[in-house]
This record gives structure tokens, sequence and C-alpha cells, in this order.
């Protein structure tokens, strides 16, 4: 089955240490997402990718990196300059182009937190 | 600047009721419109859109949506909740003509449907 896949589903980080968030499509879609979802903030927009090796920052990059080295994959690493990490993460993505506009395919999410 | 305000947090509603959860938007030109909905520790599942045409939108599970552009609203609908439509329910919109920028989504309305 086609789907988008994020692991771990639940991820413990300590202080001042870096941890990389997976996200890997079957979908071949161009674009990927990451949103960090907070109680009463919604989702808000990490860093997204619509071509391989290329990517742009969201509203709060501060202290996350990513990369796209192949259009399956958007891995995200959570940075110690992130000082408050703890939260889900959704990974999502769409084709650009065909007939209509899609919506997005979110993964399962995964919770995030600071020990 | 694209924007979505859900005014409530939270709806309650008696089983065999009908449901409104509220969306309105701020684009410049002309809107894609969006609905996911979120079970707890899940990703976010598409349940309609809005792009072209009748403003009365069917989607998943028998929910609908009003496209009303006078109003910039995007309500959510159903003629009669269940238990199982408890849920976090939230609005998505970006231009039409934005050249595939992301989706901006609300913060979210929290529908609880009781028995």
């Amino acid at each position: 089955d086609g789907g988008i896949t994020q692991s771990p589903k639940y991820l413990f980080r300590k202080e001042g240490q870096n941890v990389t968030l997976s996200c890997e499509q079957n979908l071949n879609h161009d674009a990927m997402y990451w949103y960090r979802q907070d109680p009463g903030q919604g989702l808000r927009l990490i860093y997204y990718s619509q071509i391989v090796n290329d990517f742009q920052k969201g509203d709060i990059a501060e202290g996350y990196s990513v990369s796209r080295e192949k259009k399956e994959s958007f891995p995200l690493t959570v940075t110690s300059a992130q000082n408050n990490p703890t939260a889900f993460y959704l990974c999502a993505s769409t084709p650009l182009t065909g007939p209509a506009d899609y919506g997005y395919t979110f993964g399962s999410g995964t919770r995030l937190t600071v020990v | 600047a694209q924007s979505v305000a859900q005014p409530e947090d939270q709806v309650n509603v008696a089983e065999g009721n009908p449901l409104t959860v509220k969306c309105t938007y701020s684009v410049s030109g002309n809107p894609y419109l969006f609905w996911y909905v979120q079970y707890p520790n899940r990703g976010l599942q598409f349940l309609l859109k809005y792009i072209t045409g009748d403003n009365l939108v069917k989607g998943s599970y028998g929910f609908e949506a009003e496209f009303n552009k006078s109003q910039t609203s995007f309500h959510l609908k159903k003629p009669s909740a269940l238990v199982s439509d408890s849920a976090l329910y939230f609005c998505a919109v970006r231009a039409l003509n934005s050249g595939n920028t992301p989706l901006v989504f609300g913060k979210g309305t929290r529908l609880s449907v009781i028995a």
C-alpha cells in the first residue's frame, strides 16, 4: 500500500542532544512538509521541500534542519539549539502536478519528549 | 498573507443533532480550502476540499462544507452527529494562484459528540 511513514512513533531526547525524525513516502509525491503541533496552536510549518536537494524554511525553522537527498525521504533533525522541542511532529506530502489540486497526505506523527 | 481562523476551540453537540464547525479565511485572490480530521495520536485525514464550482461540497463520513465568498467562510457541517465524529478538526487554505505555497492551517476545533 502506498503511504507516508514516520518513525519512530515516540522519541525521547536528552538536553543538548540532536535527534532525527524519519519521514518516508512511496507515493511519488513531489513536495514534502514538516509541521509541529502543540496543544491550542494548531499546525506550524517548520520546513518544506518541493524538489530533491532543495528546501525552504517555514514559520518556525530555528533549531531544526532538514535534507532532501531522495524524493522519497525528508528527515528532520531537531538540534540542541531548539530549546523547547517537546511536541507532536507531522510529516506530509503532496504531488505538485495533475489535473486538480490535492490535499496533503499525512504520516501518523512522532511524539518527541525532552527528558 | 494567508490565514485561517477557527473561532471555537471546542464544540459540544448531542448525538443525532446537526453540527457546525466554523472556519473563516483570508487570502489574496481565490482560495483552495480544505477540512481535515485528526484522531488522538494520529496524523490528519482529508475530509473534503473546495476549489471551484458548487458552493456546497460533500466529503467523507457524511460531512459537507459550504463555501461563502462574501463572508470568506467555509463552515463544516453534518446533519446528524455520531459519537465517533468526536475528534479534532482543522481548516486549511492557500491561494489558488500562489505557486504551490504550503497550506496554512487553523488552530483546530475539538468536536465532542455526547451520547
